[in-house]
């Protein structure tokens, strides 16, 4: 697509219910990042996919949180049993993946949660 | 260690110059970015400079490097309304994919 899409925009649950977040990357980006903004705050990072190769889990902030992204483009992050401190904006950006170049991410308008 | 920091907050008259300011500790850092988050939005791409330069300028937007203090700026000459949003700065280190993020300055602009 034209930009990276993100659905849903906007999602309202209740604490302990199971929520999935998607990204639609921009076509032909390999890498593929999701951040966590919270209100008034900077970029958290959670994950980072490159590939076919294993991710970079290292910033998801416990075993609640995990992502996949199937062929090499779609991406959802889902976290389950949902907390009220999991209300944020998630953000996905993808990029080609330079890891000499510039690398400049594309971020898409993020999925706002909120959970009650 | 990684750090990247910026002031939260910077309020500027409309018609006048906003100056951003950033600073990081790896220097090792090769690119050197500010991005633009207007509300309700994702980051948008202002403009990247690579650590070789020490100045770019874009438009009414003009970015200063000093490597030797590790020290970036962002000038925005003109300062409208549509520029109020959040500025990023973020650096990427060589033969890494990753961005390490500053918490972002609000710019505000008073009339």
């Amino acid at each position: 697509g034209a930009g990276v899409s993100q659905s849903p925009s906007n999602k309202v649950t209740e604490k302990g219910k199971d929520v999935e977040l998607r990204c639609d990357p921009i076509s032909g980006h390999t890498a593929l990042y999701w951040y966590r903004q919270s209100l008034g705050q900077g970029l958290e990072f959670l994950i980072y996919f490159q590939g076919n190769s294993a991710p970079d889990k290292s910033g998801l902030p416990s075993d609640r949180f995990s992502a996949e992204r199937t062929g090499g483009s779609v991406s959802t992050l889902t976290i389950q049993r949902t907390q009220q401190e999991d209300s944020a904006v998630y953000l996905c950006a993808s990029s080609l993946s330079q890891a000499t170049g510039a690398n400049v991410l594309t971020f898409g308008a993020g999925s706002r949660l909120t959970v009650l | 260690g990684e750090d990247v920091e910026q002031s939260l907050f910077l309020s500027v008259r409309e018609g006048d110059s906003s100056v951003i300011n950033c600073t990081y500790t790896d220097s090792s850092s090769t690119y050197l970015y500010w991005y633009k988050q207007e509300p309700g939005a994702g980051l948008q791409l202002l403009t990247y400079i690579f650590s070789n330069m020490d100045m770019k300028q874009d438009q009414r937007l003009t970015v200063l490097l000093n490597k030797k203090d590790k020290h970036l700026s962002l000038r925005i000459a003109d300062t409208q309304t549509g520029d109020s949003a959040i500025y990023f700065c973020a650096e990427k280190k060589h033969s890494n994919y990753q961005l390490i993020w500053g918490a972002g300055t609000k710019l505000i602009i008073k009339p």
